[in-house]
This record gives C-alpha cells, structure tokens and sequence, in this order.
C-alpha cells in the first residue's frame, strides 16, 4: 500500500523566510503525488501534483515541490513566506481510486 | 470556489440518531468521494461513487452508507451515530474515475457534532 509521512505536526516560520515543508512517500510503483492546502473552515485546494512529467513541480502562490525518487521525498517549498500562507498542508498520494493523506502541516507565519 | 457543493455546513445531533450529508459535484464530473476528517485520524477516504455505482471503498463503518443518483449528486447516510462520528466530512469529485490522473476537488465540508 502507498502512504506518506509528514514528520512533525507544526512549523512557525517569519515573514519572509523559506517555507519548507517535508513529504515522504513509500510506493512501490512510481507514484501520483499531491500537495493541497486547508485554510481555516474551508475546504483542501490542491496546490500543485506530480504526475511524473517534470520532476519540479510549479504550484499555486508561488509554491513549488521536487519529486526525488532516490529519497523517496516530495518537500513543498516557497521563497518567501506570507502571512496569507498560514494553513495546514497535506501531502497526498494516489492509491487506486483514492487519495492517501499525511497527517498535516500547520503552518504559523510570524510577522 | 471548487465548484462542488456540500449540505448542511454544520449539523449537530444526538447520540443514536442518523443524518444525511448532501453533494454535488462540479459540473462533468463523474466521480464523487466522501472523506472524513477527524483529530485522531486525519483524513480518512470513505467512499467512491462513479456514474452511479460504486467504485472503491475505504474505512467506511456499516452504519455508514451512501448512493449516487442520476443527477450525480452524492448522499452519505450517517445511522446509529457515536460521539466519536463527530468530524468534518469532505466530498470531493474529479472527471474521471482515476484519481492519478485527474486531482479531486474539494468541498468545503459538513461538520457534525453528535451530542
């Protein structure tokens, strides 16, 4: 079975600063990977995927992600964080007919 | 906007009663998933309806069930319900049946909270 892990359930960074968040995955077929963001109350809006097409992916709001198969990772990325930015984050993959989540990412922004 | 839509926002209930969650997809797709949300769990996929019928289930409990209808709207019933059922309930939809293919798109979900 396909799964990932978000190590980690929270990460405070400044305005500003680099935004990294970490996403392993364990598949044992190349696998669809996703990224989507929860703002509070609402729904998850998907944020970029890799479908195996390019291995640096371009996503909404300036974030990006690189699918490297030797470490199994899909790390989400933004230059420069935004007080906008803060949300929870969830790392996906595709398993058949369904999305598998990591746990989530709360991401604080600090003015 | 995603473009699907979800019935009722909130809905709070009594330990032992069953509620019906509504969705619609957006337009053309065919597919429709239900997920759960919950702080002990996460995410959780349910369900999977495609045209109608039944596609792929996930950690769904029996008292749980649900249908799509001809218009391809979703219902996901919700019986017996526990303290524990208490979550945010998400549906999602995509244009076809393979979620690597075409990413789901989100609702904004149903909170229940049993009493």
């Amino acid at each position: 079975a396909q799964s990932v892990t978000q190590l980690g359930s929270h990460v405070s960074v400044s305005e500003g600063a680099l935004v990294l968040l970490r996403c392993n995955y364990s598949s044992s077929v190349p696998p669809y990977l996703f990224w989507y963001v929860q703002y509070p109350n609402q729904g998850l809006q998907l944020l970029l995927k890799y479908t195996s097409a390019a291995t640096l992916v371009k996503g909404i709001n300036g974030f990006e992600a690189e699918f490297k198969k030797s470490e199994t990772s899909f790390h989400l990325t933004k230059p420069s964080a935004h007080m906008s930015d803060a949300a929870e984050y969830f790392c996906a993959v595709s398993q058949s007919e369904k999305l598998v989540f990591g746990k989530g990412m709360k991401l604080t922004v600090n003015p | 906007d995603s473009g699907v839509t979800q019935t009722p926002k909130h809905l709070i209930t009594a330990t032992g009663q069953r509620v019906t969650l509504r969705c619609s997809p957006r337009s053309g797709d065919l597919s429709v998933y239900w997920y759960q949300q919950s702080l002990d769990q996460g995410l959780q996929f349910l369900i999977q309806y495609y045209n109608g019928e039944e596609r792929a289930k996930g950690n769904i409990l029996e008292r749980f069930s649900a249908q799509q209808f001809p218009d391809l709207h979703s219902e996901l019933n919700l019986s017996s319900l526990e303290l524990g059922d208490s979550a945010l309930y998400f549906c999602a939809s995509s244009s076809t049946g393979t979620s690597g293919v075409n990413e789901q798109f989100f609702g904004p979900g149903t909170r229940l909270t049993v009493l």
